[in-house]
């Protein structure tokens, strides 16, 4: 199947400070990515979906000014955590699909942040 | 209207037993059912999935029923083992949305 990779797998950072994570598809162009996140013994929840070319479509009650995202090729996506807090820590992950039509989601291995 | 309700939240089942996990979904016009399985610290893995014209596909262990009328997709999981112990996530969505609305999960754990 498809390859989705993301980096760093773990991050610790400082309260205050910015941290930025990649999302790439490895072995196929993706137009559109989904950033999620996901807390502890909790499910998935969609943050954003990012698109090639244009700005990211932000879910309701996530503040596009603190998680910014760029999709600046087919094959990379960035989500950066702006500002973090220790409420910000968390496991957060990508997907993105090759097809024009949805058929599959092939997910990253995940991020956790934890800031400190 | 774009819930999906997944239950048991938690389930024990010994080894090669059958484990069964509900999900219910409100919004008609989604037409994409995956089931993901996520071990602790990893991303979210494909298992398996449906679309509404059938009622059942089978890969493997790995089955899931689906019953339009109803609105529910189970997922069964034959001769269940150790090694299938994680979290299991259904999903949904609409064709060309690309955007998966998940279920709140379900912990399972296989005992030896």
């Amino acid at each position: 199947g498809a390859v989705v990779s993301q980096h760093p797998s773990w991050v610790i950072c400082k309260s205050g400070t910015s941290v930025k994570i990649e999302c790439r598809s490895l072995d196929f162009q993706a137009t559109t990515m989904f950033w999620y996140r996901q807390f502890p013994k909790q499910s998935l929840m969609l943050m954003a979906t990012s698109n090639e070319g244009s700005k990211a479509t932000y879910e309701q009650g996530v503040e596009k000014d603190k998680f910014l995202i760029n999709h600046a090729s087919l094959t990379l996506s960035t989500l950066t955590v702006t500002s973090a807090h220790p409420e910000d820590s968390s496991f957060y992950i990508c997907s993105a699909s090759p097809g024009r039509q949805f058929t599959e989601a092939f997910f990253g291995q995940g991020t956790r942040l934890t800031v400190v | 209207q774009q819930q999906v309700k997944q239950s048991p939240q938690s389930l024990i089942v010994q080894k090669g037993g059958i484990s069964i996990i509900n999900c219910a979904y409100e919004n008609t016009a989604f037409d994409y059912f995956p089931w993901y399985q996520q071990f602790p610290g990893k991303g979210p893995a494909l298992l398996i999935a449906i679309r509404p014209d059938v009622s059942e596909k089978k890969e493997g262990r790995f089955t899931i029923s689906f019953n339009k009328s109803a609105k529910q997709f189970s997922l069964h999981i034959m001769d269940s083992q150790p090694g299938d112990s994680a979290t299991y996530f259904c999903a949904a969505s609409k064709e060309g949305a690309q955007k998966l609305v998940f279920g709140q999960g379900t912990r399972l754990t296989i005992n030896p």
